[in-house]
């Protein structure tokens, strides 16, 4: 089955530089792969996502790439700012169900 | 639009009492998830249906914990006999079509369940 790693746990970065956080899978048959943002007492909320047919997708101060080859996938933040402060998780989709990372502590620091 | 919702959102409790946690999923998705996050931890996928049906059971921790869904749409997460180890935010996420995997799943805030 689907198993995907996460790293680094926490990451710490100064306001307004960039942060990158990466996750890996093992099936080869995974085709999405969404990120999730979750602030302290509150639900995961999406992101991004992407799916196999591209390498990157961008949204404002946010993007996805994926290498399908290496089977690797991260997320980039650019010009953090004190509110990109929270939790993110990774996923892959396998069958029916998305098999997550184990989540990563982004702080910003002022 | 109305998003997923769970209710209650605190619940605490005695040790050795039942508890029932409710979830409201997406008008439409037929596809819902419980999954359990201790203090700092990741998500612990519990339960997936589809519609009313359960084709996943692997994730519940025993058989104190139960779950159903009816009408295709509002599910209970059912917890007899509680223990301490019980102790953690149960999130409930819901999904459109046929219940692949590759849907974004859409959380509601969680319902924090404290046993004492």
């Amino acid at each position: 089955g689907e198993n995907v790693e996460q790293h680094p746990s926490t990451l710490s970065v100064q306001e307004g530089d960039s942060a990158v956080i990466k996750c890996t899978y093992s099936d080869s048959a995974s085709n999405y792969f969404p990120w999730y943002k979750q602030e302290l007492g509150k639900g995961p909320q999406l992101i991004i996502d992407i799916r196999s047919n591209v390498g990157e997708k961008k949204d404002q101060r946010i993007a996805v790439t994926l290498n399908k080859t290496a089977k690797h996938f991260s997320l980039h933040i650019t010009e953090t700012q004190p509110e990109d402060s929270a939790v993110y998780f990774c996923a892959g989709d396998s069958n029916y169900q998305l098999i997550w990372g184990a989540g990563t502590k982004l702080i910003i620091k002022p | 639009g109305a998003g997923v919702s769970q209710s209650p959102s605190n619940k605490v409790t005695e040790k050795g009492k039942d508890v029932e946690l409710r979830c409201d999923p997406i008008s439409g998705h037929t596809a819902l998830y419980w999954y359990r996050q201790s203090l700092g931890q990741g998500l612990e996928f519990l339960i997936y249906f589809q519609g009313n049906s359960a084709p996943d059971k692997s994730g519940l921790p025993s058989d104190r914990f139960s779950a159903e869904r009816t009408g295709g749409s509002v599910s209970t997460l059912t917890i007899q006999r509680t223990q301490q180890e019980d102790s953690a935010v149960y999130l409930c996420a819901s999904s459109r079509g046929g219940g692949g995997g590759n849907q974004p799943q859409h959380f509601g805030e969680g319902t924090r369940l404290s046993i004492l």
